[in-house]
């Protein structure tokens, strides 16, 4: 079956400091890959997705980064974090049609 | 932005009452849609899906209804628990049958237990 695994599950960093949230995917080849920011009480803001090993796609412009060095691996970057990337990451895969989630990441930025 | 919304951002129910939950979404062109369940702290879990060819499908004391013509979408959950409580999301596909599909997600919409 496959397993889709974030790091860390929660992390507090200093304005400024850089930024790697990694993802990664079990059990599948090839799968799509995402990432979603959640603000508190809101919704799935789509940043990046993936269709392939070296290939993504930003949906708006940030403070972020993707990457995808291997097939079933996406990182999540930033050289110097702002205030306003506080908040709840989520990656994702899909083969098909459905998106599953990983469990998330916890990011406040102090 | 998001074509998809909701009307009520937060619905409190009574325990063992049945839940409905909505959605409207914008673009004719969707073809499949998708209800999440969200906990607090977690991600969104898959609960049921349905395609445009389809106005009903049925789960595990879940329904979700389909209306193409006002481009409405609801979920329904029968005799409603405690574990039931967190945000629903609604999301489409935009479905072109290339990789480059994504899914567009709702604001979603709090559900509360009342014992």
């Amino acid at each position: 079956s496959q397993t889709i695994h974030q790091w860390p599950a929660t992390l507090v960093q200093p304005v400024g400091s850089p930024l790697s949230l990694e993802c990664t995917v079990e059990g599948t080849s090839n799968p799509n890959l995402y990432w979603y920011r959640q603000a508190a009480g809101r919704g799935l803001q789509l940043l990046f997705y993936s269709v392939g090993i070296g290939q993504i796609s930003s949906e708006v412009p940030q403070n972020l980064s993707a990457s995808r060095p291997q097939d079933r691996q996406f990182i999540l970057s930033s050289k110097k974090l702002l205030l306003s990337d506080s908040g709840f990451y989520l990656c994702a895969w899909s083969q098909d049609l459905e998106q599953y989630f990983g469990p998330g990441t916890r990011l406040t930025v102090t | 932005g998001e074509s998809v919304g909701l009307h009520l951002p937060t619905l409190s129910v009574q325990e063992g009452d049945n839940s409905i939950i909505n959605c409207a979404y914008s673009n004719s062109a969707s073809d499949y849609f998708i209800w999440y369940k969200q906990e607090s702290g977690k991600g969104p879990q898959f609960i049921i899906d349905i395609r445009s060819n389809m106005d009903k499908r049925q789960g595990q004391r879940v329904t979700v209804l389909l209306n193409k013509t006002v481009k409405h979408l609801s979920l329904q959950i029968a005799a409603t628990q405690p574990g039931d409580s967190a945000v629903y999301f609604c999301a489409e596909n935009d479905f072109r049958g290339n990789r480059d599909d994504k899914i567009i997600f709702g604001k979603g919409t709090r559900l509360h237990i009342l014992p």
